[in-house]
């Protein structure tokens, strides 16, 4: 197993470009989460989906957009990069109330 | 390759117990190690180490790091049924700004 994939490891993106963050696991897991984890701060979630079809908005949704069209896959929308989104972003997935996986992280820079 | 242990993967102790969780790792470019808590969604900050030897505390739990041996240690003192949940190491490492996360010590305190 891969486990849990992201691409692109990096980026720069200009301020009100647009991006898609992608994230994919091969484990069957339902519950997918995209998290930002800031210099010496915790991570925050900011959607989650409990399965293919349904998300939900995490505690830091504002600026961002998800889709689950399938198990696998549940890429993260950027729309008008904002320098206040250069962060970290984490993709991690796990079965209900079990062990969160987590991506290698995407590192994303909006100048 | 960058990689983070834990151990023990699962633990089940009583209340009253006192816990030791451990986290080795072995990176290159070491900047920081961090504990979470993880519960039902987002994991909870606890502490970030980047000093060997330095104790940090909070209430009943408190962390040390190891630079030389590569390894951290997470203690829970008096421990309640509240204190059940999975623990996350991670170390954020420099170059690339990576952050590689261990697989987790799922720890479930009887009552």
């Amino acid at each position: 197993n891969a486990g849990v994939t992201q691409t692109p490891k990096f980026r720069i993106l200009k301020i009100g470009q647009s991006m898609t963050l992608q994230c994919t696991q091969d484990m069957n897991h339902n519950y997918m989460y995209w998290y930002r984890q800031d210099p010496g701060m915790g991570l925050k979630l900011i959607y989650y989906s409990v399965g293919a079809g349904i998300t939900d908005k995490g505690e830091v949704p504002n600026g961002y957009n998800v889709s689950r069209s399938t198990t696998e896959d549940f890429p993260l929308r950027l729309e008008l990069a904002a320098p206040s989104q250069t962060s970290v972003y984490f993709c991690a997935s796990s079965y209900p109330s079990e062990t969160q996986y987590f991506g290698p992280g995407t590192r994303l820079l909006v100048l | 390759e960058d990689k983070v242990v834990q151990s023990p993967l699962s633990l089940v102790v009583h209340e009253g117990d006192t816990v030791t969780l451990n986290c080795s790792y072995e990176v290159t470019n070491f900047r920081s190690l961090l504990w979470y808590k993880q519960e039902k969604k987002a994991p909870t900050f606890l502490f970030m180490l980047t000093s060997s030897g330095i104790e940090k505390k909070s209430g009943r739990l408190s962390s040390i790091l190891d630079k030389k041996e590569l390894f951290s240690i997470l203690n829970i003192t008096a421990t309640q049924t509240g204190d059940s949940a999975v623990y996350l190491c991670a170390v954020d490492v420099n170059r690339d700004d990576k952050i590689i996360f261990g697989k987790g010590t799922r720890l479930h305190i009887l009552p």
